[in-house]
């Protein structure tokens, strides 16, 4: 059974940094491109970044690129992003998604559970 | 204002067939594929279709997808209770080179 499991996430600064990782089980990690999603308080489904299985391919969205980093743990089976320079708009739970197959980049099948963080002013 | 645009509500009543519209343009839904998503709330989202009519193994065939142009379709037929949900369809867009979703449709089951 595929699981990811998301952590590190809380009430930061404006201006200030957070880590957040995600580990994965039930398959084999290092095939799977996985991503972040979020989504602000009351409001859709935003994508953020997506990495290759091999961590060779990065992408971002515009509203992030320069301030997250997406990486990734192959020998933890985990998965990262490191979030710099917060904004209020960066508040939002965050997902952590597998792809639904090896040769997809985008299309998200497994969703861990979410971990909110909340940027104050 | 999302790229895809969703109606915000849609309703049925039990048993009935419903279907949700996501419009886009040519640098997305025109020239790449169509994903679903369905959110319960307070969870996180599950893939419903991919590849624009595809079902993921355990997705009951009462969902179906669609594709025509820069429009997609959600159907969902034999309205459930437990349907009631939000929903959001999603595709890589080629000009922002990434992913935009629609903005997402409540359905409410009457």
């Amino acid at each position: 059974e595929v699981q990811l499991v998301e952590s590190g996430g809380g009430l930061v600064q404006r201006g200030g940094s957070l880590r957040l990782s995600c580990v994965a089980s039930g398959f084999t990690f290092t095939s799977y491109a996985m991503s972040w999603v979020r989504q602000a308080p009351g409001k859709g489904l935003e994508w953020v970044s997506t990495i290759s299985g091999s961590g060779d391919s990065t992408y971002y969205a515009d509203s992030v690129k320069g301030r997250f980093t997406i990486s990734r743990d192959n020998s933890k089976n985990t998965l990262y992003v490191q979030m710099n320079s917060l904004t209020a708009e960066d508040t939002a739970v965050y997902y952590c998604a597998k792809t639904r197959d090896v040769s997809r980049y985008f299309d998200w099948l497994s969703w861990g559970q979410g971990t909110l963080v909340t940027v104050s002013s | 204002q999302s790229v895809l645009t969703q109606p915000p509500s849609a309703s049925g009543t039990p048993g009935q067939r419903v279907t949700i519209s996501c419009s886009g343009s040519s640098s997305n839904i025109g020239t790449k594929t169509v994903n679903w998503y369905h959110q319960l709330p307070g969870t996180a989202p599950k893939l419903l279709i991919y590849s624009n009519n595809q079902r993921p193994s355990g997705v009951p065939d009462r969902f179906s997808g669609s594709k025509s142009g820069t429009s997609a379709s959600l159907a969902i037929s034999g309205l459930q209770s437990e349907d009631e949900a939000d929903y959001y369809c999603a595709a890589w867009d080629d000009s922002l080179n990434g992913v935009v979703f629609g903005g997402g449709t409540k359905l409410t089951v009457l």
